[in-house]
């Protein structure tokens, strides 16, 4: 297995602008987490899906924020309208029945300017 | 809410120097414990978990970490470090009641000097 994979590994973009983060799990994972990573704040859980339903979104900072997972192959995580603080790196991970053995993948670094 | 601490935020030793990184958890029930690594540029990778029985734990690389559930505390050591180890260390907590959620620690830098 390619372990978990996320796309893009590098994005810039203009404060404002619509930012899509990708996802794919580790095939036959039902757990999928993502995790923004700063200096200021270090690692924090945005949100959770189990068999591709949300369970916890208190991580989310504000409505901006939106994560979707429409099968158990694929998930996004959404930011509209993009600020300059949302500048971090977004981790996926996955776990095949708790977090025990959660798989991260390598994340994306995103940059608004 | 249960919280992770790691006291050192950077550490700097030389090669075949022992290491210890100390952390601390807040939660008073059954925990899970866990520490990762990412190597500059990468994405974190476990290096050993703990869920029960021989409180010391040994990982990938060399490394070990003993739960000392007295002092709540989970600390990572590895007697002789290599260059390699250069990397940033997190130490993360799972409840076992609620263990689909890692709470993960500041995290410590480790430069090692060659």
């Amino acid at each position: 297995d390619a372990g978990v994979i996320q796309s893009p590994r590098h994005e810039v973009t203009e404060m404002g602008q619509e930012v899509t983060l990708r996802c794919k799990p580790i095939s036959g994972h039902d757990y999928l987490f993502w995790y923004r990573q700063t200096m200021m704040r270090g690692l924090e859980l945005l949100i959770y899906f189990n068999n591709n339903v949300p369970i916890d979104d208190s991580g989310m900072p504000e409505d901006r924020f939106s994560a979707k997972m429409p099968n158990a192959s694929f998930s996004t995580l959404k930011i509209q309208p993009s600020e300059p603080r949302d500048s971090a790196v977004y981790f996926c991970a996955s776990s095949p029945g708790t977090v025990l053995n959660a798989f991260f993948g390598q994340g994306t670094r995103l940059t608004v300017v | 809410a249960q919280s992770v601490s790691q006291h050192n935020h950077h550490v700097i030793l030389s090669e075949a120097a022992s290491l210890e990184l100390g952390c601390n958890y807040s939660y008073g029930g059954t925990v899970n414990l866990f520490w990762y690594v990412q190597y500059p540029g990468q994405h974190l990778q476990l290096l050993l978990k703990y869920f029960s029985g021989d409180p010391l734990v040994k990982g990938i690389k060399g490394f070990e970490a003993e739960f000392i559930k007295s002092k709540f505390s989970f600390n990572l050591r590895k007697p002789s470090v290599q260059w390699s180890d250069t990397a940033e260390y997190f130490c993360a907590v799972s409840v076992s009641s609620n263990d689909y959620k890692l709470s993960f620690g500041a995290g410590t830098t480790v430069t090692v000097r060659a």
